[in-house]
């Protein structure tokens, strides 16, 4: 079975300063990777996702990821942080067989302090 | 312009009531997805859909049905089977095949009265 734990279910940041948001993932066979991100009371809207390319994926906003298969992780970073990065942040990870089933991790609530 | 729209945006449920969450997708996709979104719980998957007139159920199908008859749309109903139905939730629609991104609808608030 799949699973995803996201570290940290709140992170304050400052404006301007360094993200970084975890996310350890367990799977018995090569799994895809995607983080998404929600902002209030709308839907999901995808950042970057991980595919057996590049093991670094550069994704919308600034954001980036790095895939480590030693670690079995996939933490979100980004270098500086604005005002409207503010949001909820969602790790899913996916089998690369059979049906494309996305198992969420618990999200992470993003605040950025002025 | 291509997406997904779910309605109504808000639902309320009287105790014993029946009601039908819509999706509706024109991206030409043919994985069709429900998901149930609860505080601190992340996203959990209800019923998918692969192709038309054919759909599995997810972790937490008990309490809910859907039905595959267009390739479009993919509506949900809660039943009274289901008996903590507040929640919201979301549909999303993919290209079939590995790592393909799943897409998703504004969501449904679903309370009870």
């Amino acid at each position: 079975a799949q699973s995803v734990t996201q570290l940290g279910s709140h992170v304050s940041v400052s404006e301007g300063a360094l993200v970084l948001l975890r996310c350890n993932y367990s799977s018995s066979v090569p799994p895809y990777l995607f983080w998404y991100v929600q902002y209030p009371n709308q839907g999901l809207q995808l950042l970057l996702k991980y595919t057996s390319a590049a093991t670094l994926v550069k994704g919308i906003n600034g954001f980036e990821a790095e895939f480590k298969k030693s670690e079995t992780s996939f933490h979100l970073t980004k270098p500086s942080a604005h005002m409207r990065d503010a949001a909820e942040y969602f790790c899913a990870v996916s089998k690369n067989q059979g049906a494309q089933k996305l198992v969420f991790g618990q999200g992470t609530r993003l605040t950025i302090n002025p | 312009d291509g997406g997904i729209t779910q309605s109504p945006k808000y639902l309320f449920r009287k105790e014993g009531q029946n009601v039908t969450l819509s999706c509706e997708q024109n991206l030409n996709h043919d994985a069709m997805y429900w998901y149930r979104q609860d505080p601190g719980q992340g996203l959990r998957l209800i019923y998918y859909s692969q192709i038309v007139n054919d759909f599995q159920k997810g972790d937490i199908a008990e309490g809910y049905s859907v039905s595959r008859e267009k390739k479009e749309s993919f509506p949900l109903t809660v039943t009274s089977a289901q008996k903590n139905p507040t929640a919201f939730y979301l549909c999303a629609s993919a290209l079939t095949g590995g790592g393909k991104t799943q897409y998703f609808g504004p969501g449904t608030r679903l309370l009870v009265l």
